[in-house]
C-alpha cells in the first residue's frame, strides 16, 4: 500500500518568493511521483511527473520537484512565486505494477500576497 | 495534447432522481477511467476504476448500485448516481489514463452535482 502527506494544509507566500510545497510518500516499491494543480471549481492540471530516471523533475509555469529517495521526498518548489500560482497543489503516488491507481495527498492551499 | 471532456460542469437535481455524468477522452483512447469525488477543501476520493467492456471495479464503502459506471468504449464512460440525495452532492471528476503504467493521466473539469 502507499500513502502521501502533504506538509502544510495552507502555505502563504508573497510575490516573487519561493514557493516550497512539501510532499512525503511511503511506498514498498519504487513509486511514481506526481504533482497536479487545481484551480476553484476546475478538474486537475498536471504539473510534473517522476517516473525514472533523472531525480530533478522540471514541470510547467517554472516548477520543479527532486525525488528524494533517501528521505521519501517530492516536493514542489518554485524560484519565484506569481499570483497566478494561487490554487491548491495535489502530489500523488503511483505504483509500479499498481493498475494505474493513484494515491492523493490531502493538498495544500497556496495563497500568493502582494 | 490529451483531452478529457466531463460533462455537464453542473447540474442541479432533485432528491430522488437520478443524474449522469459523461466522460469522454477527445483525441485517445483511454484504456482505463477513473472517477473520483472531491468533498469542500478536501482530497480526491477514489471511487471507481473502469475499464471498456468490463464492470467497474469500486473502491471500499463506494455502493454500487447509487454509483453506476459505465464503460462502453475506449473513449466514454460515464457515472449515473442513482436516487440522488442531498448528502451526495460533491465535486465529482473523472480521469483517463492512456495505456499502461501510470504515465499518463488526464483529467476531465470536474461535475459539480448539488442535490436540492
Amino acid at each position: 500500500a502507499q500513502s502521501v502527506t502533504q506538509l502544510g494544509s495552507h502555505v502563504s507566500v508573497s510575490e516573487g518568493a519561493l514557493v516550497l510545497l512539501r510532499c512525503n510518500y511511503s511506498s514498498s516499491v519504487p513509486p511514481y511521483l506526481f504533482w497536479y494543480v487545481q484551480y476553484p471549481n476546475q478538474g486537475l492540471q498536471l504539473l510534473l511527473k517522476y517516473t525514472t530516471g533523472a531525480t530533478l523533475v522540471k514541470g510547467i509555469n517554472g516548477f520543479e520537484a527532486e525525488f528524494k529517495k533517501s528521505e521519501t521526498s517530492f516536493h514542489l518548489t518554485k524560484p519565484s512565486a506569481h499570483m497566478s500560482d494561487a490554487a491548491e497543489y495535489f502530489c500523488a503516488v503511483g505504483l509500479t505494477g499498481g493498475g494505474n491507481k493513484l494515491t492523493f495527498g490531502t493538498g495544500t492551499q497556496l495563497k500568493v500576497e502582494l | 495534447g490529451a483531452v478529457v471532456s466531463q460533462h455537464p460542469s453542473r447540474v442541479i437535481c432533485k432528491s430522488g432522481t437520478s443524474v449522469k455524468i459523461e466522460c469522454r477522452s477527445l483525441d485517445f483512447q483511454a484504456t482505463t477511467m477513473f472517477w473520483y469525488r472531491q468533498f469542500p477543501k478536501q482530497s480526491l476520493m477514489l471511487m471507481a476504476t473502469s475499464n471498456e467492456g468490463s464492470k467497474a471495479t469500486y473502491e471500499q464503502g463506494v455502493e454500487k448500485d447509487k454509483f453506476l459506471i459505465n464503460h462502453a468504449s475506449l473513449t466514454l464512460s460515464t457515472l449515473t448516481v442513482t436516487s440522488a440525495h442531498p448528502e451526495d452532492s460533491s465535486f465529482y471528476i473523472c480521469s483517463a489514463a492512456q495505456g499502461e503504467g501510470p504515465y499518463g493521466y488526464t483529467f476531465g473539469s470536474g461535475t459539480r452535482l448539488t442535490v436540492v
